[in-house]
């Protein structure tokens, strides 16, 4: 199950199962999100991102979910297997377009642990 | 070649070193950007260099010093680091053009301060 308090949330579910990881931001003028998958020992991975305009967007085995009015991301993982054990963090940018860069605001992050 | 290295990948200096964190990346990417993570906490960034040039700095400390010798290479210098700084350091690195801002990330630096 999924718990929120003084520690990073946690997901558990079982291999095979599907899993969905719920994010909340706060800049309404954020425009650009970005889903990342840290393992322990290592850099954030890029999983899947979106934009604005859009509000599903399919990767391989994952499909983020943008719900601009409550202001809310998710990520499915389909199929989940012991291997997407890891922190995932969703993050975002402001104003996407006016800069050659992104400043990344990172959430809080979620530890999914997937048993086989 | 996707990928930013790091080096080192650990270090451990006393509050009067002088130490240097090094990233280099061969992706032909215009951004580059510092962050530091401390554990159980999201990358949180530090400074973002664009064409080689500062663009941000987010109200950093002088004790970190960044430096952008030439668009495949970043430094972070150190020097008179608190305790408090001990936490992992990561560089990444991104294209310059609005297509995507997806930032490739080394695998960073776990710095402690003693």
């Amino acid at each position: 199950g999924e718990s929120v308090g003084l520690h990073l949330p946690t997901l558990s579910v079982q291999e095979g199962d599907n899993s969905i990881i719920n994010c909340a931001y706060s800049n309404s003028a954020s425009d650009y999100f970005i889903w990342y998958k840290q393992e322990s020992g290592k850099g954030p991975q890029f999983i899947i991102d979106i934009r604005s305009n859009m509000d599903k967007r399919q990767g391989q085995r994952v499909t983020v979910l943008l719900n601009k009015t409550v202001k809310h991301l998710s990520l499915q993982i389909a199929a989940t297997q012991p291997g997407d054990s890891a922190v995932y963090f969703c993050a975002e940018i402001p104003n996407a377009g006016g800069t050659s860069y992104g400043k990344l605001t990172f959430g809080q992050g979620t530890i999914l642990t997937v048993h086989p | 070649d996707t990928e930013v290295t790091q080096t080192p990948k650990h270090l451990v200096m006393g509050m009067t070193n002088k130490k240097s964190l090094k990233c280099e990346q061969h992706m032909g990417h215009r951004a580059m950007y510092w962050y530091k993570q401390k554990a159980k906490k999201p990358p949180e960034l530090m400074f973002v260099y664009s064409y080689e040039k500062l663009s941000i700095n987010e109200s950093v400390p002088s004790r970190f010093s960044p430096e952008c010798p030439n668009s495949s290479l970043l430094n972070l210098h150190l020097h008179a680091l608190q305790p408090e700084d001990s936490a992992l350091y990561l560089c990444a690195s991104s294209q310059d053009f609005g297509q995507t801002y997806e930032q490739y990330f080394g695998p960073g630096t776990r710095l402690t301060v003693t």
